[in-house]
Protein backbone atom coordinates (compact mmCIF):
# COMPACT_ATOMS: atom_id res chain seq x y z
CA UNK A 1 0.00 0.00 0.00
CA UNK A 2 1.39 3.09 -0.93
CA UNK A 3 1.72 5.68 1.10
CA UNK A 4 1.79 9.68 0.29
CA UNK A 5 3.98 10.52 -2.54
CA UNK A 6 5.49 13.73 -3.90
CA UNK A 7 7.21 15.44 -7.24
CA UNK A 8 9.62 16.29 -7.88
CA UNK A 9 11.88 15.90 -4.37
CA UNK A 10 14.04 18.66 -5.19
CA UNK A 11 13.21 22.17 -8.13
CA UNK A 12 15.22 25.29 -8.20
CA UNK A 13 13.39 27.82 -9.71
CA UNK A 14 14.50 31.89 -10.22
CA UNK A 15 12.14 34.89 -8.32
CA UNK A 16 8.98 35.64 -10.81
CA UNK A 17 9.29 32.27 -11.75
CA UNK A 18 5.75 29.82 -11.36
CA UNK A 19 5.85 26.34 -9.82
CA UNK A 20 3.39 23.53 -9.90
CA UNK A 21 3.83 20.36 -6.80
CA UNK A 22 2.36 17.06 -7.25
CA UNK A 23 0.85 14.78 -4.93
CA UNK A 24 -0.87 11.78 -4.68
CA UNK A 25 -2.69 10.89 -1.49
CA UNK A 26 -2.20 7.54 0.37
CA UNK A 27 -5.06 4.94 -0.78
CA UNK A 28 -8.20 5.12 0.75
CA UNK A 29 -7.95 8.88 1.44
CA UNK A 30 -10.18 11.70 -0.17
CA UNK A 31 -8.81 15.10 1.42
CA UNK A 32 -5.23 16.56 0.68
CA UNK A 33 -3.99 19.40 2.87
CA UNK A 34 -0.76 21.24 1.76
CA UNK A 35 1.42 22.96 4.31
CA UNK A 36 4.59 25.10 3.92
CA UNK A 37 7.36 24.59 6.00
CA UNK A 38 10.88 27.08 6.36
CA UNK A 39 13.87 25.77 7.57
CA UNK A 40 14.05 25.21 11.48
CA UNK A 41 10.07 25.91 11.63
CA UNK A 42 6.92 23.67 12.12
CA UNK A 43 4.67 23.32 8.98
CA UNK A 44 2.27 26.15 8.52
CA UNK A 45 -1.13 25.32 6.46
CA UNK A 46 -1.84 26.59 3.14
CA UNK A 47 -5.13 25.05 2.16
CA UNK A 48 -7.07 21.60 2.19
CA UNK A 49 -8.94 19.81 -0.71
CA UNK A 50 -11.85 17.74 -0.22
CA UNK A 51 -14.23 16.64 -3.57
CA UNK A 52 -12.28 18.89 -6.00
CA UNK A 53 -12.78 22.23 -3.82
CA UNK A 54 -10.50 24.17 -1.39
CA UNK A 55 -12.13 24.06 1.60
CA UNK A 56 -10.09 25.80 4.10
CA UNK A 57 -7.63 28.05 3.79
CA UNK A 58 -4.64 29.30 5.87
CA UNK A 59 -2.77 33.10 5.87
CA UNK A 60 -1.40 32.92 2.56
CA UNK A 61 -1.55 35.35 -0.41
CA UNK A 62 -3.19 34.54 -3.78
CA UNK A 63 -0.14 33.82 -5.32
CA UNK A 64 -0.45 29.71 -3.95
CA UNK A 65 -3.12 28.44 -5.74
CA UNK A 66 -4.47 24.76 -5.71
CA UNK A 67 -6.46 21.88 -7.54
CA UNK A 68 -7.92 18.49 -6.80
CA UNK A 69 -8.33 16.03 -9.51
CA UNK A 70 -11.35 13.15 -9.04
CA UNK A 71 -9.15 10.41 -8.14
CA UNK A 72 -7.95 12.60 -5.05
CA UNK A 73 -4.30 13.79 -6.12
CA UNK A 74 -3.48 17.39 -5.72
CA UNK A 75 -1.73 20.31 -7.86
CA UNK A 76 -0.14 23.52 -5.51
CA UNK A 77 0.69 26.33 -7.67
CA UNK A 78 2.95 29.51 -6.58
CA UNK A 79 3.34 32.56 -9.13
CA UNK A 80 5.51 34.75 -8.70
CA UNK A 81 7.68 32.85 -6.62
CA UNK A 82 9.70 34.86 -4.15
CA UNK A 83 12.76 34.35 -2.70
CA UNK A 84 10.37 33.84 0.99
CA UNK A 85 9.28 31.28 -0.38
CA UNK A 86 12.01 28.64 -0.11
CA UNK A 87 10.85 26.08 1.77
CA UNK A 88 9.76 22.61 1.81
CA UNK A 89 6.61 21.70 0.63
CA UNK A 90 4.78 19.08 2.64
CA UNK A 91 1.35 17.06 1.13
CA UNK A 92 -0.54 15.69 4.00
CA UNK A 93 -3.43 12.95 3.19
CA UNK A 94 -6.41 12.16 5.18
CA UNK A 95 -9.92 10.91 5.16
CA UNK A 96 -12.62 10.62 7.79
CA UNK A 97 -10.83 10.17 10.65
CA UNK A 98 -8.86 13.64 9.90
CA UNK A 99 -5.23 11.76 10.79
CA UNK A 100 -2.72 13.11 8.65
CA UNK A 101 -0.30 11.19 7.02
CA UNK A 102 2.42 13.40 5.10
CA UNK A 103 4.70 12.63 2.06
CA UNK A 104 8.08 13.41 1.91
CA UNK A 105 7.79 16.82 0.94
CA UNK A 106 9.25 18.75 -2.51
CA UNK A 107 12.31 21.04 -1.65
CA UNK A 108 11.49 24.34 -3.22
CA UNK A 109 14.31 26.77 -3.59
CA UNK A 110 14.29 30.16 -5.09
CA UNK A 111 16.64 31.66 -6.57
CA UNK B 1 -4.49 33.75 16.02
CA UNK B 2 -4.25 30.43 17.29
CA UNK B 3 -0.32 29.59 18.57
CA UNK B 4 1.13 26.14 20.01
CA UNK B 5 4.74 27.12 21.65
CA UNK B 6 6.52 23.91 22.49
CA UNK B 7 9.39 23.74 24.64
CA UNK B 8 11.66 23.43 24.91
CA UNK B 9 12.95 24.46 21.81
CA UNK B 10 16.32 22.11 21.78
CA UNK B 11 17.20 18.97 23.78
CA UNK B 12 20.30 17.22 24.23
CA UNK B 13 20.54 14.03 26.23
CA UNK B 14 22.08 10.80 26.97
CA UNK B 15 20.74 7.72 25.93
CA UNK B 16 18.82 6.13 28.84
CA UNK B 17 17.54 9.11 30.20
CA UNK B 18 13.85 10.25 30.75
CA UNK B 19 12.47 13.66 28.49
CA UNK B 20 9.41 15.47 28.40
CA UNK B 21 8.62 17.70 25.96
CA UNK B 22 5.16 20.23 26.20
CA UNK B 23 3.35 21.90 23.70
CA UNK B 24 1.08 24.74 25.31
CA UNK B 25 -1.45 27.24 23.81
CA UNK B 26 -4.43 29.50 25.09
CA UNK B 27 -6.41 28.08 22.73
CA UNK B 28 -8.94 25.14 22.97
CA UNK B 29 -8.34 22.08 20.66
CA UNK B 30 -10.95 19.56 19.91
CA UNK B 31 -7.70 16.96 18.85
CA UNK B 32 -3.71 17.70 18.71
CA UNK B 33 -1.32 15.11 17.10
CA UNK B 34 2.44 14.34 17.88
CA UNK B 35 4.45 14.11 14.97
CA UNK B 36 8.66 12.96 14.32
CA UNK B 37 10.21 14.10 11.91
CA UNK B 38 13.82 13.55 10.62
CA UNK B 39 16.18 15.42 8.35
CA UNK B 40 14.79 15.39 4.80
CA UNK B 41 11.51 13.78 5.20
CA UNK B 42 7.62 14.57 6.20
CA UNK B 43 6.32 14.47 9.51
CA UNK B 44 5.37 10.66 10.79
CA UNK B 45 1.88 10.58 12.60
CA UNK B 46 2.64 8.93 16.23
CA UNK B 47 -0.56 9.77 18.10
CA UNK B 48 -3.83 11.82 17.84
CA UNK B 49 -5.45 12.66 21.02
CA UNK B 50 -8.89 13.93 21.43
CA UNK B 51 -10.23 14.11 25.51
CA UNK B 52 -9.56 16.05 28.11
CA UNK B 53 -6.76 14.40 30.34
CA UNK B 54 -6.45 11.04 27.79
CA UNK B 55 -3.25 9.53 28.27
CA UNK B 56 -1.72 7.16 25.36
CA UNK B 57 1.00 4.89 25.31
CA UNK B 58 3.16 3.91 22.30
CA UNK B 59 6.03 1.68 23.95
CA UNK B 60 8.47 3.94 25.48
CA UNK B 61 6.43 7.39 24.48
CA UNK B 62 3.50 8.75 27.07
CA UNK B 63 1.15 11.26 25.63
CA UNK B 64 -1.27 13.31 27.60
CA UNK B 65 -3.87 15.52 26.92
CA UNK B 66 -4.24 18.67 29.45
CA UNK B 67 -7.61 18.71 31.15
CA UNK B 68 -8.74 21.66 29.57
CA UNK B 69 -7.79 20.18 26.18
CA UNK B 70 -5.36 23.31 26.02
CA UNK B 71 -1.94 21.90 26.29
CA UNK B 72 -0.27 18.26 25.91
CA UNK B 73 3.03 16.52 27.17
CA UNK B 74 4.86 14.09 25.63
CA UNK B 75 7.29 11.75 27.32
CA UNK B 76 10.29 9.44 26.81
CA UNK B 77 10.93 6.78 28.84
CA UNK B 78 15.17 5.75 28.73
CA UNK B 79 15.46 7.37 25.72
CA UNK B 80 17.64 5.84 22.46
CA UNK B 81 19.78 7.29 19.41
CA UNK B 82 16.67 6.21 17.41
CA UNK B 83 14.84 8.78 19.04
CA UNK B 84 16.46 11.65 18.00
CA UNK B 85 14.33 14.01 15.45
CA UNK B 86 12.15 17.09 15.64
CA UNK B 87 8.67 16.38 17.61
CA UNK B 88 5.69 18.18 16.28
CA UNK B 89 2.39 19.26 18.35
CA UNK B 90 -0.17 19.92 16.19
CA UNK B 91 -4.06 21.10 17.31
CA UNK B 92 -7.55 21.02 15.48
CA UNK B 93 -9.67 23.44 17.17
CA UNK B 94 -12.92 21.56 15.30
CA UNK B 95 -12.12 22.68 11.42
CA UNK B 96 -10.10 21.37 8.87
CA UNK B 97 -6.82 23.07 9.64
CA UNK B 98 -4.22 21.84 11.85
CA UNK B 99 -1.77 24.32 13.92
CA UNK B 100 1.63 23.07 14.24
CA UNK B 101 3.82 23.96 17.21
CA UNK B 102 7.42 25.62 17.01
CA UNK B 103 8.88 21.92 17.55
CA UNK B 104 11.27 20.47 20.30
CA UNK B 105 15.28 19.44 18.34
CA UNK B 106 15.86 16.10 20.22
CA UNK B 107 19.22 14.49 20.55
CA UNK B 108 20.29 11.24 21.99
CA UNK B 109 23.68 10.77 22.32
CA UNK B 110 24.94 6.81 22.48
Amino acid sequence: DAGVTQSPTHLIKTRGQQVTLRCSPKSGHDTVSWYQQALGQGPQFIFQYYEEEERQRGNFPDRFSGHQFPNYSSELNVNALLLGDSALYLCASSSVSYEQYFGPGTRLTVT
Amino acid sequence: TQLLEQSPQFLSIQEGENLTVYCNSSSVFSSLQWYRQEPGEGPVLLVTVVTGGEVKKLKRLTFQFGDARKDSSLHITAAQPGDTGLYLCAGSSGTYKYIFGTGTRLKVLA
